[in-house]
């Protein structure tokens, strides 16, 4: 079935740093890809997606390129903020369709 | 924002009591979920609902029953709760939309057995 990687944390950056998340994925076919945030004491939202092979996800500042030949999907921010501090997961649906599968989650802070 | 609440939001109970945690929904979405989140062990799934009266098993569903009797209402039950059941429980629902099924997660109950 679907399996999605991501990179483990903490990541510790500084304010106006440069921010890489790495998500590798194995999947039949080409699969809708997610990025969701956790803020603290908060359930997870919806940060971006990407539909199809070579789309590029992006909100908030934040982006994400679909790329098949490397079955990836990096989250980078070129500018974090000190409230950009949180948990990011990367997920992709199962092979069914309606069930997500979540990455285990890699937590940022951003230090003033 | 989506229209999921969970409750309690907080919750402290004894070894051996039966606990019921309430997901109510506003956006007529069909498919629920409910998951549990502990360190180190990532979002499980615990069961999941597809349409009225329509449930299955998550992964981790051991100890848990759940019902939905109505579009917008799926509850979880933890029959006899034990300590390791203690998580906080996010309550998610999904519809078809733009190509695929985003997830909206309700605020999260804490639950603490003793």
């Amino acid at each position: 079935g679907n399996s999605v990687t991501q990179m483990e944390g903490p990541v510790t950056l500084s304010e106006e740093a440069f921010l890489t998340i790495n998500c590798t994925y194995t999947a039949t076919g080409y699969p809708s890809l997610f990025w969701y945030v956790q803020y603290p004491g908060e359930g997870l939202q919806l940060l971006l997606k990407a539909t199809k092979a070579d789309d590029k996800g992006s909100n908030k500042g934040f982006e994400a390129t679909y790329r098949k030949e490397t079955t990836s999907f990096h989250l980078e921010k070129g500018s974090v903020q000190v409230s950009d501090s949180a948990v990011y997961f990367c997920a992709l649906p199962n092979t069914g369709g309606f069930k997500t599968i979540f990455g285990a989650g890699t937590r940022l802070f951003v230090k003033a | 924002d989506a229209g999921i609440t969970q409750s309690p939001r907080h919750k402290v109970t004894e070894t051996g009591t039966p606990v019921t945690l309430r997901c109510h929904q506003t956006e007529n979405h069909r498919y629920m979920y409910w998951y549990r989140q502990d360190p180190g062990h990532g979002l499980r799934l615990i069961h999941y609902s597809y349409g009225v009266k329509d449930t299955d098993k998550g992964e981790v569903s051991d100890g848990y029953s759940v019902s939905r009797s109505k579009t917008e209402d799926f509850l979880l039950t933890l029959e006899s709760a034990t300590s390791s059941q203690t998580s906080v429980y996010f309550c998610a629902i999904s519809e078809w939309a733009s190509g695929s099924y985003e997830q909206y997660f309700g605020p999260g109950t804490r639950l603490t057995v003793t």
